[in-house]
Parts: structure tokens; C-alpha cells; sequence
């Protein structure tokens, strides 16, 4: 079965410098989600989106952008990059239904910040 | 506010020695709660969902179980290969998303030795 496909698998940037990390949702979903994971931590929700809307914003900074695409597709866009960005980043997509909604996650994206 | 603490933070078994995982949570209004497994520098990888108390569910070695302030997952005769981040969710009801986010434990960390 299709899965959440992320890229670039792992990137690394300078300070000050901009990334951008895409997400591929599971075909037929409509919700994406961002989360962020630093070393030894739980994942923390940045931002989701249903139907190409943005739904609902977690502790994601000023600097970070994200949006859905027409194709569902995601990207996150980060500026003015922080050592303290340095984590994985996950991107999950559901199917929202009448209870819960069963999110599946990605395989994330490695961001080291130097 | 949602949240939640899972306990221990981590736990060694020997092969074969059953036991079980702890997820104390407090959520406005329970749309569900998910188990997933978490193998070092990967996607979390989605297990279990249950909606309400009283529910349980299986899998292989593993069993989840729900009440109202908390959830257990037993895991039984546990192997090497078990060895993993278990980490368990909330979505809620609460605020004006109805996308259900996760709220995030901090994870047990579960080592099988042979």
C-alpha cells in the first residue's frame, strides 16, 4: 500500500540559510500534518491542513511557512534557519471520518543546521 | 489543555518476559487514542486506535487496552525484534480544528535482550 512519501530524506543547511521539505500524502487523503522531533522528544505539531485550507497551527515559528497544494502535496518552507532547528521532521496524512481519523506518518526528513 | 505521560520512560525485558506500557492522558473529549512504535531515526509507525473504554485490541505480541484516564499496551512473550520507541497519542475534540492533531507522550523506550 502507499505510504507517505517525504523528501529530501536529509538535508543539511548553514545558519540563516532556507530549506524547503516536501510531503506526499497517502492517495485519497484529505489532511496533512507537520510535526517536528527533536533528539529524545516527542513529536511536536506544527501545522495541518484539510482540503488545501490551513486547519489548525501548533508551535511553529514565524519563520516557518507551509502550504497544500492543488495535488494534495505539501511543503514546509523554513527561513533564516537556527541551530535549534536541527531535528526530523515528519509529515502524516488522513483521511478525515465521522470518529477518529487514523494518521499514518512518513518516514521524515533529517534537517542538521550547521 | 491535552496531555499526556507515558510511563516507564524506559523499560528492559529479557526475551520472553511479558509486561506492560503505561499512557495516563487528560483530553477534551476523546476522538481516539493511538499506539505507535517508533524504531530509532524513523517514521512512527501506527499500531493500534482505540476510540472508547473498554475497548481492546490485538496484534501479534502486542495488546492494547483503554479506560477512561488511561491505556495500557501488554506486550506478551516479547522478542528481540520488539525492541523499539513505543509512543502513544490523543486526538481530541477540543478547539476549533476538527482535524484532530496528535498529542504526543513522551515515549517508552523498550529494550528485549535475548
Amino acid at each position: 500500500a502507499a505510504g507517505v512519501i517525504q523528501s529530501p530524506r536529509h538535508l543539511i543547511k548553514e545558519k540563516r540559510e532556507t530549506a524547503t521539505l516536501k510531503c506526499y500524502p497517502i492517495p485519497r487523503h484529505d489532511t496533512v500534518y507537520w510535526y517536528q522531533q527533536g533528539p529524545g522528544q516527542d513529536p511536536q505539531f506544527l501545522i495541518s491542513f484539510y482540503e488545501k485550507m490551513q486547519s489548525d497551527k501548533g508551535s511553529i515559528p514565524d519563520r516557518f511557512s507551509a502550504q497544500q497544494f492543488s495535488d494534495y502535496h505539501s511543503e514546509l518552507n523554513m527561513s533564516s534557519l537556527e541551530l535549534g532547528d536541527s531535528a526530523l521532521y515528519f509529515c502524516a496524512s488522513s483521511l478525515q471520518g465521522m470518529g477518529g481519523n487514523t494518521i499514518y506518518f512518513g518516514e521524515g526528513s533529517w534537517l542538521t543546521v550547521v | 489543555e491535552d496531555q499526556v505521560t507515558q510511563s516507564p520512560e524506559a523499560l528492559r525485558l529479557q526475551e520472553g518476559e511479558s509486561s506492560s506500557l503505561n499512557c495516563s492522558y487528560t483530553v477534551s473529549g476523546l476522538r481516539g487514542l493511538f499506539w505507535y512504535r517508533q524504531d530509532p531515526g524513523k517514521g512512527p509507525e501506527f499500531l493500534f486506535t482505540l476510540y472508547s473504554a473498554g475497548e481492546e485490541k490485538e496484534k501479534e505480541r502486542l495488546k492494547a487496552t483503554l479506560t477512561k484516564k488511561e491505556s495500557f499496551l501488554h506486550i506478551t512473550a516479547p522478542k528481540p525484534e520488539d525492541s523499539a520507541t513505543y509512543l502513544c497519542a490523543v486526538q481530541g475534540r477540543g478547539g476549533s480544528s476538527n482535524t484532530g492533531k496528535l498529542i504526543f507522550g513522551q515515549g517508552t523506550t523498550l529494550q528485549v535482550k535475548p
